[in-house]
């Protein structure tokens, strides 16, 4: 089975700008949540999406929005970007209920300038 | 209370020896505690994880040791190697929400 895909891999935004993230589960996942990661803070849980509805969010602004379509793959739209939002964002799928198990994709790099 | 502290925030262990991280948190509803390793340019992965219904679960040169009435639980890592050099997050989470509260991560290095 493919692991979880996260494309692109690296962006590069100017302050202001809106970027979106693309994430394609396990084959079979149905729920999708992301993440941010940021040197010394950890992973911050930005939401989590299961079969097209989001289940669950974290406190991050409303700049930060999600979508999961009927095939399970997932987008995540940044808006207005700020300098701030620099970070590594990860992506992870599990099968859905019953299981807690993540599986990461390796991660979209985005870095603001 | 929905807060996981892990220490140390680095640390450094000759080969051979063994490695510690500790965490604490406070939400006496967290009833799944998993560690996952992360390895430079790579997603976070299960390494291992434990209920509180048992105090310790082994996985080859991996332990977690679970204290319910302190509300800690670490990780061992015995005969440590240069391949387990990594970030290690400890998390936790309440089943019925899955949705886990991390750790702000330890990075490890094991010396040759």
């Amino acid at each position: 089975k493919a692991g979880v895909t996260q494309t692109p891999r690296y962006l590069i935004k100017t302050r202001g700008q809106q970027v979106t993230l693309s994430c394609s589960p396990i084959s079979g996942h149905r729920s999708v949540s992301w993440y941010q990661q940021t040197p010394g803070q950890g992973l911050q849980f930005l939401f989590e999406y299961f079969s097209e509805t989001q289940r669950n969010k974290g406190n991050f602004p409303g700049r930060f929005s999600g979508r999961q379509f009927s095939n399970s793959r997932s987008e995540m739209n940044v808006s207005t970007l700020e300098l701030g939002d620099s970070a590594l964002y990860l992506c992870a799928s599990r099968p859905g209920t019953g299981s807690e198990k993540l599986f990461f994709g390796s991660g979209t790099q985005l870095s603001v300038l | 209370q929905q807060q996981v502290k892990q220490s140390p925030q680095s640390l450094i262990v000759q080969k051979g020896g063994i490695s510690i991280i500790n965490c604490a948190y406070e939400n006496t509803a967290f009833d799944y505690f998993p560690w996952y390793q992360q390895f430079p340019g790579k997603g976070p992965a299960l390494l291992i994880a434990i209920r509180p219904d048992v105090s310790e679960k082994k996985e080859g040169r991996f332990t977690i040791s679970f204290n319910k009435s302190a509300k800690q639980f670490s990780l061992h890592i015995m005969d440590s190697q240069p391949g387990d050099s990594a970030t290690y997050f400890c998390a936790a989470s309440i089943s019925s929400n899955y949705q886990l509260i991390w750790g702000a991560g330890t990075k490890l290095i094991i010396k040759p």
